[in-house]
């Protein structure tokens, strides 16, 4: 069975950082590439950050660069996501999904940044 | 950056009726480079259609996407009550980033 599953959400303050993981199971990891997608509160889905299938290639949306890191441990068949200097506007359930279709999603975890 | 609009915003519609989503592109997108998600409320969301035409794993026939170069369509035949959901279009891969639409929510009347 397929499956994704994040941790490392909670809650932070503005500037601080956190460190999101991604667990996968029941694929060949290392086969995919490999994403971060957030959602803050009531609004749509926003592209975070891809990863190529063995780290090479990594690509973030705009208002995250210079702040998060994506990173792939296929030994582990986990992904990561460093978030640092957290904004307020960071505040989102952030999911892993699988390929470059998104086929597989993980639940989610949320993250809170607010003082 | 490859904008997607999608529309309407929202859609009121009863069990039974067809659905048709609008999701039109800043740019011309790759067929092969089109998908649709949907997403109920407190759940991930899930893939729909992807290739802008082929189905994902598990999805009925009543799902179909239709389109090309600037303007794609998915279409809902007969509106299930599992059906009432906030759907995305989405593209991937172009210079290696990815971006969604705003998402249109299909609501019961």
């Amino acid at each position: 069975q397929v499956q994704l599953v994040e941790s490392g959400g909670g809650v932070v303050q503005p500037g601080r950082s956190l460190r999101l993981s991604c667990a996968a199971s029941g694929i060949i990891f290392s086969n995919y590439v490999m994403h971060w997608v957030r959602q803050a509160p009531g609004k749509g889905l926003e592209w975070v950050a891809v990863i190529s299938y063995d780290g090479s290639n990594k690509n973030y949306v705009d208002s995250v660069k210079g702040r998060f890191t994506i990173s792939r441990d296929n030994s582990k068949n986990t992904l990561h996501l460093q978030m640092n200097s957290l904004r307020a506007e960071d505040t989102a359930v952030y999911y892993c999904a699988r390929d470059v279709r998104m086929d597989v999603w993980g639940q989610g975890t949320t993250v809170t940044v607010s003082s | 950056e490859i904008v997607l609009t999608q529309s309407p915003g929202s859609l009121s519609l009863s069990p039974g009726e067809r659905a048709t989503l609008s999701c039109r592109a800043s740019q011309s997108v790759s067929s092969s480079y089109l998908a649709w998600h949907q997403q109920k409320p407190g759940q991930a969301p899930r893939l729909l259609i992807y290739g802008a035409s082929i189905r994902a794993t598990g999805i009925p026939d009543r799902f179909s996407g239709s389109g090309s170069g600037t303007d794609f369509t998915l279409t809902i035949s007969r509106l299930e009550p599992e059906d009432f959901a906030v759907y995305y279009c989405q593209q991937y891969g172009n210079s290696f980033t990815w971006t969604f639409g705003q998402g249109t929510k299909v609501e019961i009347k």
